[in-house]
């Protein structure tokens, strides 16, 4: 499977601050970009995701920003809370739906 | 939205037994399913893509006979770990799609092997 690259590994967050992650990828034929939020022992519940036909995606407040040409993408939590304490997932899906997922990132959000 | 049932959550099973786990879609039809494995602190690999009515398709490593995926309907599909050994222990889980993309992932099988 072609590699999904994803930083940084661990995040840790003031209440109320910003939280940004990056991913980057390699295959152009990649054409659906989800995020996944995961708690511990529990299954990826799907956040936001993205087509490369549009450079962003805002859902309340989550926003994926994507750049075509330099293969990356982006998640950001504005005003982050106690509760998105988890680990985040990017992932690339091509024509075969199958999705290669990123190594994840562990966010702490302090109170 | 789409409900993905996995079951069980957890098993404890002693080594050279064997372990099926199942995962259900609740308010549709899924053609397609996937299983993934997870171990600790790390992310999901995929395992195999389980099509309905035929053969599930093996990701390069995973050993089929091992690891056997039955897909017998729309809405029903079985992970049987065989002759499972302590290094099968980890954390395994299922997603399936109503659409092209939008798959839902199960709530997790937490498999020991003692």
């Amino acid at each position: 499977q072609q590699q999904v690259k994803q930083s940084p590994q661990s995040l840790i967050v003031q209440k109320g601050g910003i939280s940004i992650i990056n991913c980057a990828y390699e295959n152009t034929a990649f054409d659906y970009f989800p995020w996944y939020q995961q708690f511990p022992g529990k299954g990826p519940a799907l956040l936001i995701a993205i087509r490369p036909d549009v450079s962003e995606k805002k859902e309340g407040r989550f926003t994926i920003s994507f750049n075509k040409s330099a293969k990356q993408f982006s998640l950001h939590i504005m005003d982050s809370q106690p509760g998105d304490s988890a680990t985040y997932f990017c992932a690339a899906g091509g024509s075969n739906y199958k999705l290669t997922f990123g190594k994840g990132t562990l966010l702490t959000v302090n109170p | 939205g789409a409900v993905v049932s996995q079951h069980p959550s957890r098993v404890i099973c002693k080594s050279g037994t064997s372990v099926k786990i199942e995962c259900r879609s609740l308010d549709f039809q899924a053609t397609t399913m996937f299983w993934y494995r997870q171990f600790p602190k790390q992310s999901l690999m995929l395992m195999a893509t389980s099509n309905e009515g035929s053969k599930a398709t093996y990701e390069q490593g995973v050993e089929k006979d091992k690891f056997l995926i039955n897909h017998a309907s729309l809405t029903l599909s079985t992970l049987t770990v065989t002759s499972a050994h302590p290094e099968d222990s980890s954390f395994y889980i299922c997603s399936a799609s109503e659409t092209s993309y939008g798959y839902t992932f199960g709530s997790g099988t937490r498999l020991t092997v003692v």
